[in-house]
């Protein structure tokens, strides 16, 4: 049982250039998000979906796209990376309640 | 709007020290409460959740936190600290406000000397 996974775990981009980071999880959650985690802010919600084809924005959506085709996956588009957007990236995933949150191990995103 | 405050973003504790780290909320609805721990270069882990059975919660580790209403806190203990204990906590809450969201708090590190 593999959680969640994301890909890559790190990342270099220049200023400019888009990206996709990866999220997978064999779960079966139906709620997924991504977080972006700052030194002394705390994870900070950027985009969740409570289900397939359902997404909605969190507290930092701007310069990020989502999308949920199936269950399983949940990743993070980038279109035009800004270096206030180095940062350290977490997907996470939950049951269809009020449960814990299941965090994937992180990407770590420089963007020069 | 929810949110989470947590006092001090750095605690020192000598080893076999009491553990207190502090959490206040503000939700105009009781709360789904949680503390996770993050310990470097990890994804942050759960260590216990309020889900309004019981005012004091027990997690792993010799962790617990009690819910006062009243104050609006959560704050987590532990009564004697271990170096293993060191890492960065996070207090978090979850209501259900159209989709479930999950705010963080700023977290605070945890730091256990010998």
């Amino acid at each position: 049982n593999a959680g969640v996974t994301q890909t890559p775990k790190f990342q270099v981009l220049k200023t400019g250039q888009s990206m996709t980071l990866q999220c997978a999880q064999d779960m079966n959650h139906e709620y997924m998000s991504w977080y972006r985690q700052d030194p002394g802010m705390g994870l900070r919600l950027i985009h969740y979906s409570v289900g397939a084809g359902i997404t909605d924005q969190g507290e930092v959506p701007n310069g990020y796209n989502v999308s949920r085709s199936t269950t399983e996956d949940f990743p993070l588009r980038l279109l035009s990376a800004a270096p206030s957007q180095t940062s350290v990236y977490f997907c996470a995933s939950m049951p269809g309640d009020f449960g814990e949150l299941f965090f994937g191990e992180g990407s770590r995103l420089t963007v020069l | 709007a929810q949110s989470v405050t947590q006092l001090g973003s750095h605690v020192s504790v000598s080893e076999g020290a009491l553990v207190l780290l502090r959490c206040n909320y503000s939700s105009s609805v009781p709360p789904y409460l949680f503390w996770y721990v993050q310990y470097p270069n990890q994804g942050l882990q759960l260590l216990l959740k309020y889900t309004s059975a019981a005012t004091l919660v027990k997690g792993i580790n010799g962790f617990e936190a009690e819910f006062k209403k009243s104050e609006t806190s959560f704050h987590l203990t532990k009564p004697s600290a271990h170096m293993s204990d060191a890492a960065e906590y996070f207090c978090a809450v979850t209501r259900n406000t159209g989709g479930f969201k999950t705010i963080f708090g700023a977290g605070t590190r945890l730091f256990v000397k010998a």
